[in-house]
């Protein structure tokens, strides 16, 4: 198993620009979430799934979208890239709920926005 | 909501002495309490867990508290080697809602 994959690790983008970040996992999790990172902040969530077809919104959803059409797969839309939103992002993915089921992290994508 | 807060945000400790991480939480209904640990460059990795019906749990050098009374919970690592070194966050959680995290604790350990 690979586990949790996102890609790319490290990314720039100019203030404006939209792009995707990846994630997959191939444990048949049902539950997917995208966390970002700053420092002194901690784990921030983004949005979750708790299956395909179903997502929800986390702490910090503004500026971001997410779908989930397949099991596998969550990716992260950035539709117009802020200074704001430079950070660490990282993908996770549980068998359950995470009170249910041990929550597994991706390796993290570094985002710049210039 | 849940709020989760971790204290101290940086640590360093001799090898071989004890470390202990604490954090509280807001919401008496939060029932799962896990510990992740993150070394450099990686995703953070569960370390340990404890759940609302035990008190204390260990494995090998770790160990984590929960005080359900005062609501506070703790990581103890004992006889620190190096490779512990990483930042540690405590999280906590009620039924299927999301965790939630604390802001993390940055663990030095000085050879």
């Amino acid at each position: 198993n690979a586990g949790v994959t996102q890609t790319p690790k490290f990314q720039v983008l100019k203030t404006g620009q939209s792009m995707t970040l990846q994630c997959a996992q191939d444990m048949n999790h049902e539950y997917m979430s995208w966390y970002r990172q700053d420092p002194g902040m901690g784990l921030r969530l983004i949005h979750y799934s708790v299956g395909a077809g179903i997502t929800d919104q986390g702490e910090v959803p503004n500026g971001y979208n997410v779908s989930r059409s397949t099991t596998e797969d969550f990716p992260l839309r950035l539709l117009s890239a802020a200074p704001s939103q430079t950070s660490v992002y990282f993908c996770a993915s549980s068998y359950a709920a995470p009170g249910l089921g041990e929550q597994y992290f991706g390796p993290g994508t570094r985002l710049t926005v210039t | 909501g849940e709020n989760v807060e971790q204290h101290p945000s940086t640590l360093s400790v001799q090898e071989g002495d004890s470390a202990v991480i604490k954090c509280t939480y807001s919401d008496s209904a939060s029932n799962y309490f896990p510990w992740y640990k993150q070394e450099l460059g990686k995703g953070p990795q569960l370390i340990i867990d404890i759940r609302s019906n035990v008190g204390e749990k260990k494995d090998q050098r770790i160990a984590v508290t929960l005080n359900k009374t005062a609501k506070h919970f703790s990581l103890h690592i004992t006889e620190t080697q190096p490779e512990d070194s990483a930042v540690y966050f405590c999280a906590a959680i009620s039924g299927n809602t999301p965790l939630v995290f604390g802001k993390g604790t940055r663990l030095s350990v000085i050879a």
